[in-house]
């Protein structure tokens, strides 16, 4: 049971252009999304946070945007720079418990 | 270096052997937790603990496992009787408290191969 989805494996973007990364999730307890980046060798990084009070959080270059009506988040990277290729992964966890729920991820590869 | 650091970076076993890995937290981090990621899947939950003790067990994580965190520090995370399936990047995170944004820092990972 697959509670959240990033059902493109892979994006390729132009360097300055934008990224648009997508996630949909199942549970409706979930009241927190992350989002992480994972360079090969390494452990998942934090990238952004946001609660489900929220419909938008911008941190520099990223914003993720959440619609819970549609179970939807995305992340969006402008502009878009070749040291954000990397695996990113959706997670999301429900009130009361510190798990994290991961997306299975989107490779996201930057060309100049 | 005061990010999370996992121990060994790469185990090779064979199976039915037992191992043990370690993961030392960020000093001031009281929650730490324990995930396993397989190619092409993103991290699973396995457990995690608030200073020594252990608040959560996923269903993932059988009885051949068992994981401790003694003094609430560092964490060993052992796996008895190794089987082929159970070949994993095993990540370790952590965290203080609940803060607002919840955020988890991750170690890179013990890679193990059962042969």
């Amino acid at each position: 049971d697959q509670q959240v989805k990033q059902n493109s494996p892979s994006l390729s973007v132009q360097e300055g252009r934008i990224s648009i990364l997508n996630c949909d999730y199942t549970n409706s307890m979930f009241d927190y999304f992350l989002w992480y980046k994972k360079y090969p060798a390494e452990g998942p990084t934090f990238l952004i946070s946001i609660s489900s009070i929220k419909d938008k959080n911008e941190d520099g270059r990223f914003t993720v945007f959440l619609n819970k009506s549609a179970k939807h988040l995305s992340l969006h990277i402008v502009p878009s720079q070749p040291g954000d290729s990397a695996v990113y992964f959706c997670a999301a966890s429900a009130g009361g418990t510190d798990k994290l729920i991961f997306g299975t991820g989107t490779r996201l590869q930057v060309f100049p | 270096d005061t990010g999370v650091s996992q121990d060994p970076r790469h185990k090779i076993t064979k199976r039915g052997q037992n191992v043990t890995f370690r993961c030392d937290p960020i000093s001031e981090h009281n929650r730490l937790y324990w995930y396993r990621q397989t190619l092409g899947q993103g991290p699973e939950f396995l457990t995690y603990f608030q200073n020594e003790a252990q608040l959560e067990k996923s269903r993932l994580l059988s009885d051949r496992f068992s994981a401790e965190r003694p003094k609430g520090s560092f964490s060993t995370l052992e796996i008895q009787r190794t089987e082929q399936g159970d070949s994993a990047m095993y990540l370790c995170a952590s965290s203080f408290g609940r803060l607002a944004v919840n955020e988890q820092f991750f170690g890179p990972g013990t890679r193990l191969t059962v042969l």
